[in-house]
């Protein structure tokens, strides 16, 4: 079955410092999703991509997915205290909806 | 355009009761999922349904039920609770199926006794 495995774990980064979170794949994606979850509510959908080589932005967040759709970047540049939460990658491995979900990334941003 | 709307959000059961969840989804959304998130398991896949029909089921046991109605609210079921039942209900609707946006609601936080 496929797995997502996000690295790293956990990241605590200075107000203002650029960060990469990543997102591997054991098996080619159909689509890959993005999101930030505040502990304990619901998650807040940040991007999806779906063509190899694809990059999407918003904000100050970035998104790429490679090129053999097998693994997939988030890169925040000028990070804030509003960045800080969970970040999840999730993915459609056969097209079908059915989302798998990375062990999320856990953000603190310090003023 | 309001978002999806779970309810309840919190909810307290004991050990061999059941539960009911609903889910709304955003307006004109026809697709609805539910997920389980467990600090031990993470984020997993439960069931979806699409003009109320379960097009997708995960390896969840038959205690986990759910339908959709033909204004694609949706509600889960979960019978004869367990302890580790306990965790955070995720609904998510997307308008129609396969690889599309998807958008999630606050959750409903089950806790069983």
């Amino acid at each position: 079955s496929q797995e997502l495995e996000q690295s790293p774990q956990s990241l605590i980064v200075q107000e203002g410092k650029n960060l990469t979170i990543n997102c591997t794949s054991s098996k080619t994606l159909y689509g890959l999703y993005w999101y930030k979850q505040k502990y304990g509510e619901g998650l807040i959908f940040l991007m999806m991509l779906q063509k190899g080589g694809e990059e999407k932005s918003h904000e100050k967040i970035t998104a790429k997915l490679d090129e053999k759709k097998q693994q997939s970047s988030l890169h925040i540049t000028a990070s804030q205290p509003s960045h800080a939460g969970i970040y999840l990658c999730g993915a459609d491995g056969s097209n079908t909806g059915k989302l798998i979900f990375g062990q999320g990334t856990t953000l603190q941003v310090k003023p | 355009k309001a978002g999806v709307t779970q309810t309840p959000r919190y909810l307290i059961k004991t050990r061999g009761q059941q539960v009911t969840l609903s889910c709304s989804p955003i307006s004109g959304h026809r697709s609805v999922s539910w997920y389980q998130q467990t600090p031990g398991q993470g984020l997993q896949f439960l069931f979806e349904y699409f003009s109320e029909t379960q097009r997708n089921k995960g390896n969840f046991p038959g205690r986990f039920s759910g339908r959709q109605f033909s204004n694609s609210r949706s509600e889960m079921n979960v019978s004869t609770l367990e302890l580790g039942d306990s965790a955070l209900y995720l609904c998510a609707s997307s308008f129609g199926t396969g690889i599309i946006e998807q958008f999630f609601g606050p959750g409903t936080r089950l806790t069983v006794l």
